[in-house]
């Protein structure tokens, strides 16, 4: 079965700072590779994905993520946050489809800081 | 495109009651439908999955005949918490996919379940 590892639980930045956020997997067969952010008392917002193709790829509000499969990672960056980006941020898996069921990761917070 | 409601975003109950949240697909077809719960602080936990016209296949360790899920149209699935008790109360969100939309789950707001 599939696991999602994020190793950080919480992120402090300061604004216009850059930040990473670090997602690890484990599968033994091809992954599709999501992140998504949550805002309070919301629903998640896909900021971006990895189908297959370029392994850097670029998401909605200056976010990118780069797919390493010998590293089995799917870190995600922003060069520089806005206090906007105080968010909870998931990694998500799926396998063998990119439409089969997630598995998440157990969340990252962020928190930027004036 | 790829917008997905959730109704209600809150509702509070009295124990032993039944509470039903609907999940729709606004502008596409949802051919699949999936239920999630959050508890504070913690991810998402994957309770159900939802074919249109087929039965839910359940997450082990879930109840289905506590968590009555129905999908029978392309833009609507429901999730009924029967007798809610306490230990019900938590953040209920859906997610579709589908036609176009086949490859990535688009996530509805949530609905806060508090089960008095």
């Amino acid at each position: 079965a599939q696991s999602v590892t994020q190793l950080d639980s919480q992120v402090p930045v300061f604004e216009e700072a850059p930040v990473e956020l670090r997602c690890n997997y484990s599968s033994s067969v091809s992954v599709y590779l999501f992140w998504y952010v949550q805002y309070p008392n919301q629903g998640l917002q896909l900021l971006l994905k990895y189908l297959s193709g370029s392994t850097l790829v670029k998401g909605i509000n200056g976010f990118e993520a780069e797919f390493n499969k010998s590293q089995t990672s799917f870190h995600l960056r922003k060069p520089s946050v806005h206090i906007s980006d105080t968010a909870e941020y998931f990694c998500a898996v799926s396998v063998g489809a990119a439409g089969n069921k997630l598995t998440f990761g157990g969340g990252t917070r962020v928190l930027v800081k004036p | 495109g790829a917008v997905v409601s959730q109704h209600p975003s809150r509702v509070i109950c009295k124990s032993g009651t039944s509470v039903k949240i609907e999940c729709r697909s606004l502008d596409f077809q949802a051919t699949t439908m999936f239920w999630y719960r959050q508890f504070p602080k913690q991810s998402l936990m994957l309770m159900a999955t939802s074919n249109e016209g087929s039965k839910a296949t359940y997450e082990q360790g879930v109840e289905k005949d506590k968590f009555l899920i129905n999908h029978a149209s392309l833009t609507l699935s429901t999730l009924t918490v029967t007798s809610a008790h306490p230990e019900d109360s938590s953040f209920y969100i859906c997610s579709a996919l589908g036609t176009p939309h086949t490859d990535t789950q688009y996530f509805g707001p949530g609905t806060r379940l508090t089960v008095l």
